[in-house]
């Protein structure tokens, strides 16, 4: 079935430094989110991407769709601490509304 | 404030027991999903309702696996019998139906984790 596939696996930044993660499908997505997972924490929605090219910012954080809509990217500029997490995308398999989840980058900064 | 009721929020049982997770999704969230969550699956997908109707559950073993929404404020995730591979942590999440070509966003419970010994 669809899958979204992303990278890196994990991430070791030193604060201050930026950090990408980068999910792919073989297939066009309709659309893409993101969440965030705190160690020990339950995943959080962070934003979703809709339109073919579209590019949202949050703060630090920046959200890119791919202008073919089969791949997506979250920057992070200038790593904090409480950046720490595992980040997912997400998208929806098969036309239906069904989540299906990458299987995360795993952030840690060292202070 | 809002949010995902699961309980228990940890359960440690014998292997061929029964295990019964609960969720309580947001109230006037019609969209129910169950993940299960382990290092080397990650995030997989047991089960999906709309309006308490199981849209999906092909992610599901069905042998020992079930899911169930008795009414809207209860969604019920079952393993009878339990194995030590079951153990993961299981998270409910509960959205509103997307509009356009948007996705429901989906607001997570904190997760049961569950240990089969």
């Amino acid at each position: 079935g669809q899958q979204v596939m992303q990278i890196p696996q994990y991430q070791h930044v030193q604060e201050g430094e930026d950090f990408t993660t980068y999910c792919n499908s073989s297939t066009t997505l309709s659309n893409i989110q993101w969440y965030k997972q705190r160690p020990g924490g339950h995943p959080v929605f962070l934003i979703q991407l809709v339109k073919s090219g579209e590019v949202k910012k949050q703060k630090r954080l920046t959200f890119q769709f791919g202008e073919a809509k089969k791949n997506s990217s979250l920057h992070i500029t200038a790593t904090q601490t409480t950046d720490v997490g595992t980040y997912f995308c997400a998208a929806p398999r098969g036309g239906s509304e069904k989540l299906v989840f990458g299987k995360g980058t795993k952030l840690t900064v060292n202070p | 404030d809002a949010r995902v009721t699961q309980t228990p929020r940890h359960k440690v049982t014998e292997m061929g027991q029964e295990v019964t997770m609960r969720c309580q999704p947001i109230l006037g969230h019609n969209t129910v999903f169950w993940y299960r969550q382990t290092m080397m699956q990650g995030l997989e997908l047991l089960a999906y309702f709309r309006n308490r109707a199981p849209l999906d559950d092909s992610g599901m073993p069905k042998d020992r696996f079930s899911a169930e929404m008795p009414d809207a404020t209860l969604a019920t995730l079952k393993i009878q019998p339990s194995e030590p591979r079951d153990s993961a942590v299981y998270f409910c999440a509960s959205g509103l139906p997307g509009t356009g070509t948007g996705n429901t966003e989906a607001f997570f419970g904190q997760g049961t984790r569950l240990t089969v010994v």
